[in-house]
């Protein structure tokens, strides 16, 4: 089974500056995908950005790019020039493929983007 | 397009009584997974639905049960109601079964009294 871990449960940054966030999962699959997801205030739950495994290349959506460590078990995610709307609940997940496939999330870190 | 949408938003229930929660998908979404969002377990996957047919389940009693309709909407169900049911329900769809791209609906918030 997989486990997703993120260890930090709160974390505030200013706006305009950079903030990482951390993530670190366990899973003996060698083939997955890797996401974050946003959960802003009392709104939806939103992809952020995904991850293949097999992609040596670290992806990047404008301001958020991760930083993938397979060997390390580790997906962090760098938010540039943080804005005021980034502030929301972060969710890391792991998804693993074939048959049974499912997301597995971590229990999230509240991010405050202070103006 | 319109986006995943869930009914109702917002449900009070009485512990022992039953619920139906629905989710209609993103059009052309064929795969629909619902989730349990909790302050204590964060969220914990329910079930996976795709072509009407349960393709994943969760470690959830068999209080909890879904289904898929033709037209991909779903539902779900939760007989004998208990307190530590009371949850954000999340429905997210995407296009084909082991498509982990997501997208989600604005939830149900059951509360149980």
């Amino acid at each position: 089974a997989q486990t997703v871990t993120q260890s930090q449960p709160e974390m505030s940054v200013q706006e305009a500056e950079t903030v990482t966030l951390s993530c670190t999962y366990d899973t003996s699959e060698n083939n997955y995908y890797l996401f974050w997801y946003k959960q802003p205030p009392s709104r939806q739950m939103i992809l952020v950005i995904r991850q293949e495994a097999y992609k040596q290349q670290n992806a990047t959506e404008n301001r958020f790019s991760v930083n993938f460590q397979k060997a390390a078990k580790s997906f962090s995610l760098k938010i540039s020039d943080s804005q005021l709307g980034d502030t929301a609940m972060y969710f890391c997940a792991f998804g693993n493929t074939g048959a049974n496939s499912k997301l597995t999330f971590g229990k999230g870190i509240t991010l405050s983007v202070r103006p | 397009k319109a986006g995943v949408t869930q009914t109702p938003r917002y449900l009070i229930k009485t512990r022992g009584q039953q619920v139906t929660l629905s989710c209609s998908p993103i059009s052309g979404h064929r795969s629909v997974s619902w989730y349990q969002q909790t302050p204590g377990q964060g969220l914990q996957f329910l079930f996976e639905y795709f072509s009407e047919t349960q393709r994943n389940k969760g470690n959830f009693p068999g209080r909890f049960s879904g289904r898929q309709f033709s037209n991909s909407r779903s539902e779900m169900n939760v007989s004998t109601l208990e307190l530590g049911d009371s949850a954000l329900y999340l429905c997210a769809s995407s296009f084909g079964t082991g498509d982990h791209e997501q997208y989600f609906g604005p939830g149900t918030r059951l509360t149980v009294t």
